[in-house]
């Protein structure tokens, strides 16, 4: 079965210090991640893919399958970063979903 | 955005009615979603959609039925609405689908609250 993790429901940082939030997931084939975001007032999008390698908005996220990881991260975060953020792994036709981290840059 | 409009986008109703939201695609995608987003819980599957008349069921698919007579129309019904379906309803859409990593399009959301 599928199952991704997201351990932070809360995560609060200064404008300017780096951000990471966590990701960990369960398959038992070859994963496809991904990492959704959800601005105020805006419909759930999508920030990045693993298959992609790139950064967007200034995140990255690397796949670690010894971890079973896909951590997302950005060395210093902006004020337009608060969002909720959701981890998502794709296989069976689906895609499933974390519960999702609540980030919330301060000034 | 992608064309999705999810209707309606509030609803207040009591514990035993039928309730039905409608999803409607512009895009021609082959692949849709009904989510439910719930605090703590995050995103969950409710069911999806991989063709006309072809669906399956999601994660969390008891109380839950859904249909699909037409490409651009995905209907999800609660038969008999609980208190436990108060929820925030996503509709989500894909061209590539899932095995080939295609990005998925979600509408606005829909509000329920069931008395």
């Amino acid at each position: 079965a599928q199952r991704v993790t997201q351990p932070e429901k809360l995560l609060s940082v200064f404008k300017g210090a780096p951000v990471e939030l966590k990701c960990n997931y369960s398959y038992s084939g070859s994963p496809e991640l991904f990492w959704y975001v959800q601005y105020s007032r805006q419909r759930l999008q999508l920030l990045l893919r693993h298959i992609s390698r790139e950064s967007i908005k200034g995140f990255t996220a690397d796949l670690n399958k010894g971890e079973t990881s896909f951590h997302l991260k950005k060395p210093f975060a902006q004020e337009e970063d608060s969002a909720m953020y959701y981890c998502a792994l794709e296989g069976a036709q689906k895609l499933v979903f974390g519960q999702g981290t609540r980030l919330t840059i301060n000034p | 955005d992608a064309g999705i409009t999810q209707s309606p986008r509030h609803k207040v109703t009591e514990t035993g009615t039928p309730v039905t939201l409608r999803c409607h695609q512009t895009e021609n995608h082959r692949y849709m979603y009904w989510y439910r987003q719930d605090p703590g819980h995050g995103l969950r599957l409710i069911h999806y959609s991989y063709g006309v008349k072809d669906t399956d069921k999601g994660e969390v698919s008891d109380g839950y039925s859904v249909s699909r007579s037409k490409t651009e129309d995905f209907l999800l019904t609660l038969e008999s609405a609980t208190s436990s379906q108060t929820s925030v309803y996503f509709c989500a859409i894909s061209d590539g689908g899932p095995m080939n990593t295609g990005e998925l399009f979600f509408g606005e959301g829909s509000r329920l609250t069931v008395l």
